[in-house]
């Protein structure tokens, strides 16, 4: 079966960096995207990986390992907006995203 | 309107009247989707359109429909709603075409429902 796997919750202090984890096992592989979704509102994109390596975007990085089938997404200058649930989701062979449950960021001042 | 737009925002509803949700955006984007969001499950398909006059199945297509008459509207609609049914369903869409996409998805601000 396919799995997206990433941590339920994870605690950082506000000005700290805070790396999210997600490992997969998909039916074909079509890029992998990290979306942001604040309590109660809609998930809002953030980045997409299709080769190995890291994309850079502002406070956002995220990184992607192919082989390993792992990705990460990287959080610098923690601020307390950034508190929210991070999805990682990966396009299968078939075109369709196949979600993680998300991981829960509690930023603390 | 900029994005997407769903309707109602909540609604509670008696196990086993008929309900129908709707999507409309204006992005001109060929693709559509719905999905549920349950605590502790990922998103989940219910059912997508590549573009307008076709529809398809998603990973939990059982006790709903779709349509898609035009490009901008999409609507989900329980035949039957049952308690399992309750659920925030978002919509969301993306540029694709006709056959396979990788392009980013655009979700709407999510509609809660509640069966009882």
């Amino acid at each position: 079966g396919q799995n997206i796997d990433q941590p339920t919750e994870m605690t950082a202090t506000e000005g700290a960096i805070v790396q999210i984890n997600c490992t997969y096992q998909t039916s074909g592989f079509n890029g992998l995207f990290w979306y942001q979704q604040h309590a109660g509102e809609a998930p809002t994109f953030l980045s997409y990986n299709v080769l190995d390596g890291l994309e850079e975007k502002g406070r956002f990085s995220s990184f992607l390992s192919r082989s390993k089938g792992y990705s990460y997404l990287l959080l610098k200058e923690l601020q307390m907006k950034d508190s929210a649930s991070y999805l990682c989701a990966v396009m299968d062979s078939n075109y369709q995203l196949i979600w993680g449950a998300g991981t829960k960021l509690i930023i603390k001042p | 309107i900029a994005g997407i737009t769903q309707a109602p925002t909540s609604q509670i509803l008696a196990a086993g009247r008929r309900m129908t949700l709707r999507c409309t955006q204006d992005m001109r984007h060929n693709a559509m989707y719905w999905y549920r969001q349950d605590l502790g499950l990922g998103l989940r398909l219910i059912h997508y359109s590549n573009t307008a006059g076709t529809t398809g199945k998603g990973e939990v297509p059982d006790g709903y429909s779709v349509s898609r008459a035009n490009t901008d509207d999409f609507p989900l609609t329980l035949a039957s709603a049952v308690p399992s049914q309750t659920s925030v369903y978002f919509c969301a869409s993306s540029e694709g075409g006709p056959t396979g996409h990788t392009d980013t998805q655009y979700f709407g601000p999510g509609t809660r429902l509640t069966v009882l």
